[in-house]
């Protein structure tokens, strides 16, 4: 069973700090790495994908792949109270496996 | 991306009724997705909606109890059968476009009583 794990947190962060999520893996086949974010109550929107490894940056937002450790991250910079929410990693499969599959998400909480 | 509505936002049930969850996107998708996000825990597939054949559910989901329509490749439905307190839950559509990436309706909040 493909499984994706991540500290619940909550990851507290003063304002203006580097917010570090992590994300591990199950499948070595992973081929494509996202991560949501999910403000209470909302639903969750796409803020990163990745399908390499190293970085990709995306404002303040970075992501890191490492395929041979089985991990993916997100760095947000310059953290600010607006991104206080619950952040989701997903992870797709290859070979026809198009359903991605779900962490629990890590709550971040930037304090000012 | 493409615009992602349901209805109803939320609504309260009685146990033993059904409610049906209407997802309704902008522009015309192969893929679409219901999940269940229960308090505290991550999304749960329940079934991919096919346009033009039945559902495929997930392994602990069935159709008698979460029978789905797709009759376009804009509009689908998920009802929530003979529900009971542990069916309180936030349910939510899911579109595929380009990328392999999904976007994800508003999200229907049932409480159960």
């Amino acid at each position: 069973q493909k499984e994706v794990e991540q500290n619940s947190g909550p990851l507290s962060v003063p304002e203006g700090a580097i917010a570090s999520l992590n994300c591990t893996y199950s499948d070595r086949g992973s081929q494509s790495f996202f991560w949501y974010r999910q403000y209470s109550g909302k639903s969750p929107e796409l803020i990163m994908s990745i399908y390499s490894n190293g970085d990709k940056e995306d404002g303040r937002f970075t992501a890191q792949l490492n395929k041979a450790s089985q991990y993916v991250s997100l760095l947000i910079r310059d953290s600010q109270p607006s991104d206080s929410a619950t952040y989701l990693c997903a992870v797709r499969g290859a070979g026809g496996s198009y359903i991605p599959t779900f962490g629990r998400g890590t709550s971040l909480i930037v304090h000012p | 991306s493409a615009v992602i509505s349901q209805k109803p936002s939320r609504d309260i049930c009685q146990r033993g009724t059904s409610l049906t969850i209407q997802c309704q996107v902008d522009s015309q998708v192969t893929m679409m997705f219901w999940y269940r996000q229960q308090p505290g825990q991550s999304l749960t597939l329940i079934a991919t909606a096919n346009q033009g054949s039945e559902a495929t559910y997930e392994s602990g989901f069935v159709i008698d109890k979460f029978p789905i329509s797709r009759p376009n490749l804009t509009f689908s439905t998920l009802t929530v059968s003979n529900m009971s307190p542990e069916d309180s839950s936030i349910y939510l559509c899911s579109v595929e476009e380009g990328a392999e990436t999904q976007y994800f309706g508003p999200g229907t909040r049932l409480l159960v009583l």
